[in-house]
C-alpha cells in the first residue's frame, strides 16, 4: 500500500500569510494527489484535484503542485475562513490513502 | 442540489451487523463511482471502500476486507454498505462521497459505534 506522509501535522500563522503543507508518497504516483479541507464536525472539501487543478468555486488563494512523490499545497494568503485540517490523499490505485492531515490555526 | 444523505448508524454490540445506506440526489447518479470513507472523531479520513457505477467492481480497505460489502441500487439512486462481525475499532464516521479518485461531493456522515 502507498503511505502518505503529510507536513507539518499542525501550524500557526497570521492572517495574510503565506501557508505550506507537504505531502510526500512512498511511491511514484504520478499526479495522482488531492487536497481537501476539513473544518470542525464537517465533511471534507476537495480543494485542488490531480495535484494542481483547482475544484470549482474554490477560491484561488489555494494552489497545489508537484507530481511524483513530492506535493506541496499552498494558501497563498491565510483568512480567517481557512481555519481547519487539510489532508492530501493518493489515487494511484486502491486503498486510497490519505495524509495524516495538517490542522491550520490563526496565530 | 447535488447531495449525499447517510442513514443507518447507531450502537451496535461487537460481532454485530449494520447496514448503511446513502440517498443521493441532484445528479446522474448511475454515472457515478461512489465510495466510503470513516473518520474516528478526532483522528484521520481513511479510505473503506469503492464501487464503480455499474456495480462491476469494487474495492475494500484491508481492515475492512471479508467483513463489509458495499453495494447500489441505481434505481434507487441508493449506496449500500453492509458491515459485519463487528469491532470496536470499526467506531467511526461513515461518509459517502462520489468519486473515483477524486470525491467531489460528501454526505453529512453517520455515527457508528461499535460496543456492549
Amino acid at each position: 500500500d502507498i503511505q502518505m506522509t503529510q507536513s507539518p501535522s499542525s501550524l500557526s500563522a497570521s492572517v495574510g500569510d503565506r501557508v505550506t503543507i507537504t505531502c510526500q508518497a512512498s511511491q511514484d504516483i504520478s499526479i495522482y494527489l488531492n487536497w481537501y479541507q476539513q473544518k470542525p464536525g464537517k465533511a471534507p472539501k476537495l480543494l485542488i484535484y490531480a495535484a494542481a487543478n483547482l475544484e470549482t468555486g474554490v477560491p484561488p488563494r489555494f494552489s497545489g503542485s508537484g507530481s511524483g512523490t513530492d506535493f506541496t499545497f499552498t494558501i497563498s494568503s491565510l483568512q480567517p475562513e481557512d481555519i481547519a485540517t487539510y489532508y492530501c490523499q493518493h489515487y494511484d490505485h486502491p486503498p486510497f490513502t490519505f495524509g495524516g492531515g495538517t490542522k491550520v490555526d490563526i496565530k | 442540489d447535488v447531495q449525499l444523505v447517510e442513514s443507518g448508524g447507531g450502537l451496535v454490540q461487537p460481532g454485530g451487523s449494520l447496514r448503511l445506506s446513502c440517498a443521493a440526489s441532484g445528479f446522474t447518479f448511475s454515472s457515478y463511482w461512489m465510495n466510503w470513507v470513516r473518520q474516528v472523531p478526532g483522528k484521520g479520513l481513511v479510505w473503506v471502500s469503492r464501487i464503480n457505477s455499474d456495480v462491476s467492481s469494487t474495492n475494500y480497505a484491508d481492515s475492512v476486507k471479508g467483513r463489509f460489502t458495499i453495494s447500489r441500487d441505481n434505481a434507487k439512486n441508493t449506496l449500500y454498505l453492509q458491515m459485519n462481525s463487528l469491532t470496536a475499532e470499526d467506531t467511526a464516521v461513515y461518509y459517502c462521497s462520489r468519486g473515483q479518485g477524486a470525491f467531489d461531493i460528501w454526505g453529512q456522515g453517520t455515527m457508528v459505534t461499535v460496543s456492549s
